[in-house]
């Protein structure tokens, strides 16, 4: 099956710097990927959508210049969370699509920030 | 608007059945699917419905019923490990999941 990938699984980082998610899609071209956000005991959040080549969609009340998308090829797409505060503190995942509707999800990245 | 029902929380007993219901509005429709997630991990894909009737996949079976908006998890023979969120979500006419808040299933021996 279709296999995503993201590094790192956990981060841990200071308010005030900036983190990077990797996404990859492992075994297919990803023509589409998903960042979503989740909260303890809360459903996913869809932040934002990006297509390869073209800039991302962020979805209602996300900030684009705080959480940036960059979807540079059909196999990877990163996020990076800037300016990082308590309250971005969540668990990240991202899901590729290749043609069909199915996402396959990454494993997801805990993000920590203190 | 477009709005995913199910319920917050359901519990069952090990080696018994449990139905996981969803209704759905959505500005278009274009399937729907189940996913099933454990505490501090992503989503795993169950199964996915476009057309009307049971999907029997396993232990796991999924119903839809586009005229009623409508749809149900069936997991039969339940083991102590199926204990964890299941999430419904409709795909809408621009092919964007739509997400319900996810039904919580505690298994007890």
């Amino acid at each position: 099956g279709a296999v995503v990938s993201q590094h790192p699984s956990w981060v841990i980082c200071k308010s005030g710097t900036s983190v990077k998610i990797e996404c990859r899609s492992l075994d297919f071209q990803a023509t589409t990927m998903f960042w979503y956000r989740q909260f303890p005991k809360q459903s996913l959040m869809l932040m934002a959508t990006s297509n390869e080549g073209s800039k991302a969609t962020y979805e209602q009340g996300v900030e684009k210049d705080k959480f940036l998308i960059n979807h540079a090829s059909l196999t990877l797409s990163t996020l990076t969370v800037t300016s990082a505060h308590p309250e971005d503190s969540s668990f990240y995942i991202c899901s590729a699509r290749e043609r069909d509707y199915e996402q396959y999800f990454g494993p997801g990245t805990r993000l920590t920030v203190t | 608007g477009q709005n995913i029902d199910q319920p917050t929380e359901m519990t069952a007993t090990e080696g018994a059945i449990v139905q996981i219901n969803c209704t759905y509005q959505t500005s278009g429709f274009n399937g729907l699917f189940w996913y099933q997630q454990h505490a501090g991990e992503a989503p795993t894909f169950l199964s996915y419905n476009v057309l009307d009737g049971l999907e029997e996949k396993g232990r796991f079976s999924s119903f839809l019923s586009r005229s009623k908006g409508y749809s149900y998890l069936l997991l039969k023979e339940l083991q102590m490990k199926d204990s964890a969120s299941y999430l419904c979500a409709g795909v809408d006419s621009n092919y964007q999941l739509i997400w319900g808040a996810g039904t919580k299933l505690i298994i007890k021996p």
